[in-house]
């Protein structure tokens, strides 16, 4: 599975954008981007992934560049509840493939 | 309502000690996995299983065992071989395993060792 670069950390007021990119250069053509996120001394949270077309759910958009080289998470209207570790993930589709945790991106929501 | 339990919340291992983390799934889940998290860091990925009677060694299987005797319970015992136990650690299930597949944890159980 190919691996993802991201800033240690970012931080937002509440009620903007949320912005946090990925990187995944080295993505082949079978494998999705999912993001998840991990609020302290919690298990993660599944978010929102993708394979190449931008996806929205109520939590979260996820666009992904053309080239699928890169890609980030849009949270519309960040709140303090949003302040986490989030992961960005790049995994295959075969039955072996392994959801491989990095060191994510801290985003902190301030008031 | 549907979900994953870990117990317990908080474990204490004397040196030398066998230690049992208990999972249990509700969700109908094949696949199975367990996490290990240090502090400031990612997860790595200890076990998982695919299939009751069947598991496979993650990244990190040293010093850990685990059994899948039934579909929804998949416990994870730390041996006196691990002799770096202290770690938050994550169950985690998903309907199969595979890379559409997404993962839902459970709340974790802090180890430390006394």
């Amino acid at each position: 599975d190919a691996k993802t670069t991201q800033p240690t950390s970012m931080d937002c007021a509440e009620g903007r954008a949320a912005n946090l990119p990925c990187n995944h250069s080295t993505i082949s053509g079978n494998e999705y981007v999912y993001w998840y996120r991990q609020i302290h001394s919690q298990g993660p949270q599944y978010i929102i992934h993708g394979l190449k077309n931008n996806e929205t759910n109520e939590m979260a958009s996820l666009i992904i560049t053309e080239d699928r080289k890169s890609s980030t998470l849009i949270l519309p209207h960040a709140t303090l509840r949003d302040t986490a570790v989030y992961y960005c993930i790049v995994r295959g589709t075969g039955a072996n493939s392994k959801l491989t945790f990095g060191k994510g991106i801290t985003l902190s929501v301030r008031p | 309502d549907g979900g994953i339990t870990q117990s317990p919340k908080y474990l204490f291992r004397k040196e030398g000690q066998n230690v049992t983390l208990s999972c249990e799934q509700n969700l109908n889940h094949d696949a199975m996995y367990w996490y290990r998290q240090d502090p400031g860091q990612g997860l790595r990925l200890i076990y998982y299983s695919q299939i009751v009677n069947d598991f496979q060694k993650g990244d990190i299987a040293e010093g850990y065992s685990v059994s899948r005797e039934k579909k929804e319970s998949f416990p994870l015992t730390v041996t006196s071989a691990q002799k770096n136990p202290t770690a938050f650690y994550l169950c985690a299930s998903s309907p199969r395993q595979g890379g559409r597949e997404k993962l839902l944890f459970g709340s974790g159980t802090q180890l430390s060792v006394l």
